[in-house]
This record gives structure tokens, sequence and C-alpha cells, in this order.
């Protein structure tokens, strides 16, 4: 059964610090998407990583992949409050291609203070 | 563009009751995917689509929910004889690829 643990589940930290959320999974898959949400919102799309090596940087946000070691990562840059959400991981149910269902992990809740 | 929609965006149910709630996909959108979030979790697989064809159904929690999308398009999600615990948002997705799901709005759902 596929597992995605993300960590921390909580993360408070102040405006203009750096921080990395960590997202690890259980079996092989080749595709790892990171998503936020903000509260009573629904999914954004952030990152769609589908090859090992893979790095995506958007603003202050960049997304790395691993899967030699099923490991991705969300790096934040001199945060800003804007960023507070819940991020979710999120791995393809089955490798191989195809469309399929996603296992997300439970998420980080994010707060950026002044 | 238009994104993914649902309806109702909220709903109550009284416990026992049968409810339908809908997705409209982005047009054109093969793929559509269903999810049950409850409060503070990640969403949770429950049902596949491609194009009119249910390819994967095992996230489905009982057999009281029931999902169809016989044109290809619109699908619904169908929870009978709801329970409590069916108490969540329901999260429709449309993809036009196997890469990247668009989410909608979801449906709120409260069983008493």
């Amino acid at each position: 059964e596929l597992k995605v643990e993300q960590n921390p589940l909580f993360l408070s930290m102040q405006e203009g610090k750096n921080y990395t959320i960590y997202c690890n999974y259980s079996t092989t898959s080749d595709r790892l998407y990171w998503y936020r949400q903000d509260p009573g919102k629904s999914l954004e799309s952030l990152f769609v990583l589908l090859s090992n090596g893979a790095v995506k940087q958007e603003g202050r946000l960049m997304a790395s992949l691993d899967t030699k070691a099923r490991l991705s990562t969300l790096h934040i840059t001199a945060a800003v409050h804007d960023l507070s959400a819940t991020y979710f991981c999120a791995v393809g149910r089955r490798s191989g291609g195809g469309a399929d269902g996603l296992t997300f992990g439970k998420g980080t809740h994010l707060i950026i203070q002044p | 563009g238009a994104g993914v929609s649902q309806s109702p965006r909220y709903k109550v149910a009284k416990r026992g009751q049968d409810v339908a709630l809908r997705c409209d996909p982005i047009s054109g959108h093969v793929s559509l995917f269903w999810y049950q979030q409850a409060l503070g979790q990640g969403p949770e697989f429950l049902t596949y689509f491609q194009n009119e064809a249910q390819l994967d159904k095992s996230g489905l929690p009982s057999d009281r929910f029931f999902a169809e999308r016989p044109e290809g398009s619109v699908s619904t999600l169908k929870i009978q004889r709801t329970q409590q615990e069916d108490s969540a948002v329901y999260l429709c997705a449309s993809s036009p690829t196997y890469n990247e799901q668009f989410f909608g709005p979801g449906t709120r759902l409260t069983v008493l």
C-alpha cells in the first residue's frame, strides 16, 4: 500500500526566513505533485515533478524530486505572509504511465508571521 | 476559461437520506476523479473515470457509495443511507492527460 508522509505537519515561521517541507513515499512512483490549499478553498496545483532530479521553481517556492530516495522537498525562500496555507504532496498510485488517482500526505499547515 | 464546477457547494442531510453530488469537469478533459477530504486531513481517492468508463473504484468506502459518468462528461457521486462518518468535503478533479489534476471547489456534506 502506498503511503505518503510529510513533515513537519505544522510549521510556524517568520517572514524572511527559509524552510523546507519534506515528503517521503513508500513505493515506486514516477509522478509527484505539490498542491496548496487555503482555508475553506480547493486545491491549487503548484508543481508536477515527473522524473528523478526534477527541479521546478515558481517565485519563492522550489520543489525537487529524488525518486531513488523516494523523497521530494518543497523549499520556501524568504517567506512572506501570503504563503501561509496548507501544502500537500501527492503521489500517483501507479507507476508506468496512465492516469490514476493520487495518494496525498496529511499536509503541512504553514503559518508565516510578520 | 471555466474550471471544474461542483454542486451543491453545501449539503446538509439527515442520517439515512440519500444524496447526489454533481461535478462538471473542464470541457474536453478525459479523466475525472473523486476524492473525500475529512476535516484537517489530505484528500483520499475514491474513484476514477476515463470518459464514461469507471476504471478504478477501489477507494469507495462502502457499497453505499456509487459514481457514474454516463456520457463521459458530467459525473455524479451518490451516497445512499448517509451516515455521520460520511461528513466531509467531496472534491472532484479532471485532467486532460495523466500529468495534472485540476480540482473543483468541493461539496461540503454534513450529515446530522
